[in-house]
């Protein structure tokens, strides 16, 4: 069975500009987050997705930052402008059920790292 | 609010030796808590998880943890490491109905 698939694996852009990370969760997995991971953190939850509704976005900055998941399955997170200070890893993650049910497990992609010159 | 404190930021040992890696948390209510390995360039990978019953929990690639209710805490163990094992891992709590909360990970630093 795939896992989560994310691309671009690596992104390299100048500040002002946009970009957009790509993810498509595992076949069947309802739910999806997408997480920033700054170097020597953990991971910090951005968005979360039941299906095509996005059900918690308060850390997620929306004065530049949007995501979508519009049939439900794979989903975009764009930044534009992007700002030195995104430079970070992207993660997505994607669980069969929603938090707090015993197969939440969530699983995750290999992430995008994004640095803005 | 829940929290997770990772109280080393790197664990050096050598190859075949035992380590623990330690992880304390904060939570008002029942938590789910997780282990999970990030090799380099790579997503983060669950190593065990604890929900419910037994205390102890054996996870994958001979790593286990025990949930200590009473400390608030869940600290990983492997008897013997192998330099395979390097990487940064992550303890996280999850309340039902709540996303995990990451602690800051701890670079585990296997030497021959």
């Amino acid at each position: 069975e795939a896992g989560v698939v994310q691309s671009p694996r690596y992104k390299i852009i100048e500040k002002k500009q946009p970009v957009a990370f790509w993810c498509n969760p595992i076949s069947g997995h309802n739910t999806l987050y997408w997480y920033l991971q700054n170097l020597g953190q953990g991971p910090e939850l951005l968005i979360r997705y039941e299906n095509e509704e996005a059900v918690d976005d308060s850390q997620l900055p929306k004065d530049r930052f949007s995501a979508e998941r519009l049939k439900g399955v794979d989903s975009t997170l764009k930044i534009q402008p992007a700002e030195l200070g995104d430079s970070a890893v992207y993660l997505c993650a994607s669980s069969l059920e929603p938090p707090g049910s015993l197969t939440d497990t969530q699983y995750f992609g290999p992430g995008t790292r994004l640095t803005v010159l | 609010a829940q929290s997770v404190t990772q109280l080393d930021s790197q664990v050096p040992v050598f190859e075949e030796a035992p380590v623990e890696l330690r992880c304390n948390y904060s939570s008002s209510v029942s938590v789910y808590l997780f282990w999970y390995v990030q090799y380099p360039n790579q997503g983060l990978q669950l190593l065990l998880k604890y929900l419910s019953g037994s205390t102890l929990v054996k996870g994958i690639n001979g790593f286990e943890a025990e949930f200590n209710k009473s400390q608030t805490s869940f600290h990983l163990r492997k008897p013997s490491v192998h330099i395979s094992d390097t990487a940064e891992y992550f303890c996280a709590v999850s309340d039902a109905g709540n996303m995990l909360t990451f602690g800051g990970g701890t670079r585990l630093m296997v030497k021959p």
